[in-house]
């Protein structure tokens, strides 16, 4: 059974650019999970995904946003870059009230 | 909204027994999960708590208080290979987003 996967494994852009990540759930898994890990810190929740609506999104600005395919693939979009934005961003997928998360091996978005 | 509590570091020798505790403030509270973070990989499930007590997988063995608010994870029997960060996680009544603590980054040495 494949995991989850993202892509692109690594991403420069310069600041005031917009990037695109995108996730791929394991098979029959509806939620999505979105987490930003900067260097040394912990995983901050940025976005949940669930039957292709936004659930609950963290503490982050507009700028960060995303959506949910009918395939139940994710995209993560961050307009207007800054370079606090640089960290490895993580997504997970569940399956529906389940209790175990099952991660990705993230994207590392450094700007420059 | 939740918060959760642990420590920033720990370090321990191989052989050794480590307790890592985690303490959380929730508004509602539907269990505790634990997971392992190696340096540059992805965060693996370790374990979860729906009830009160303790649940043992191998080595790793975790606890959750409700009353308490807390819970632990227990690592026995260390090993070089268990150097890594390990998180607690807590999803509320609602079913609303997983969120982890800031993490304990666990060094083991010889």
């Amino acid at each position: 059974e494949a995991g989850v996967t993202q892509s692109p494994t690594h991403l420069i852009k310069t600041r005031g650019q917009q990037a695109t990540l995108r996730c791929s759930p394991i098979s029959g898994h509806t939620s999505v999970y979105w987490y930003q890990q900067a260097l040394g810190l912990g995983l901050q929740f940025l976005l949940w995904y669930d039957e292709g609506e936004e659930r609950n999104r963290g503490n982050f600005p507009p700028r960060f946003s995303g959506r949910q395919f009918p395939n139940y693939s994710s995209e993560l979009n961050v307009n207007a870059l800054e370079l606090e934005d640089s960290a490895l961003y993580l997504c997970a997928s569940t399956p529906v009230a389940d209790t175990e998360a099952f991660f990705g091996q993230g994207t590392r978005l450094t700007v420059v | 909204g939740q918060s959760l509590e642990q420590p920033s570091e720990v370090t321990a020798v191989e052989g050794a027994i480590v307790q890592i505790n985690c303490t959380y403030q929730t508004s509602g509270f539907y269990g505790l999960s634990w997971y392992q973070q190696h340096d540059g990989g992805a965060p693996t499930f370790l374990s979860y708590n729906g009830l009160d007590g303790l649940e043992e997988t191998g080595r790793f063995s975790s606890f959750l208080s409700r009353s308490d608010s807390y819970g632990y994870l227990l690592l026995q029997e260390l090993q070089m290979k268990d150097s890594a960060s390990y998180f607690c996680a807590v999803r509320d009544l609602a079913g609303t987003a997983l969120i982890f603590g800031k993490g304990t980054t666990l060094s083991v040495s010889s």
